[in-house]
């Protein structure tokens, strides 16, 4: 069956810089989450969209910002990064209806040297 | 973690032994979630219990709540060196059916030792 896909999965950037991760969710959800984990510690939800338009927003900082296109998938762009945003990145899909179980995707790790 | 804590944070038990980890969490809540995630790899639905049930099984796997005292806990049987890994619980606050984000815990450090 098909999961959600993220990309990278490694990314290695330097302080100030922009990086972009990607994820394509499981075919007929409508909800991608946006999920930060630092190393030893629980997610952080970050943003969820709902069928293209944001429906929460957690801890994001205002660096960052994400977009849900047409075909579903999703895109959290970093600008301005900080030693402190190394952590695994990790998106989520659920379609409204369903069991309420989230699918994560492998996750993105990000290291900011 | 805002939501959910959990309790041990590291458990080393021998192969075949049952493996039990608890969770204690804060607001109100709809349902209740176990997922398991492997060193550096995501997460994996294990099992979802909603605040109208007491207990669920599947498998190997035994989860109970109270929502009384805002706590659960699983229970893993029979333990196998498959099953190392750390163990999180996850609430989600709204509708079973809707797309609420779900908060997680803290997470337990499982290790089977063979």
């Amino acid at each position: 069956a098909a999961g959600v896909i993220q990309s990278p999965r490694h990314l290695i950037k330097e302080k100030r810089e922009t990086a972009t991760l990607k994820c394509y969710p499981i075919p007929r959800h409508d909800t991608v989450y946006w999920y930060q984990q630092g190393p030893g510690q629980d997610p952080q939800f970050l943003i969820s969209f709902y069928e293209k338009m944001q429906s929460d927003k957690g801890s994001i900082p205002d660096r960052f910002s994400a977009q849900q296109f047409s075909d579903y998938h999703s895109e959290l762009n970093m600008s301005s990064l900080e030693l402190g945003d190394s952590a695994l990145y990790f998106c989520a899909s659920s379609f409204f209806g369903g069991t309420g179980e989230l699918f994560f995707g492998e996750g993105s790790r990000l290291t900011v040297l | 973690s805002q939501q959910g804590e959990e309790d041990p944070q590291a458990l080393s038990i021998q192969e075949g032994e049952n493996a039990t980890m608890n969770c204690s969490y804060k607001t109100s809540i709809n349902n209740l979630q176990w997922y398991r995630q492997n060193s550096g790899r995501g997460l994996v639905h294990l099992i979802l219990i909603r605040s109208n049930e007491r207990e669920k099984h599947s498998g190997r796997l035994r989860v109970t709540l109270d929502t009384s005292k805002k706590s659960s806990s699983l229970l893993i049987t029979a333990s196998r060196a498959a099953d190392t890994a750390s163990y999180f619980c996850a609430t989600r606050r709204g509708s079973n059916f809707g797309n609420e984000k779900l908060t997680f815990g803290t997470g337990t450090r499982l290790t089977i030792i063979p």
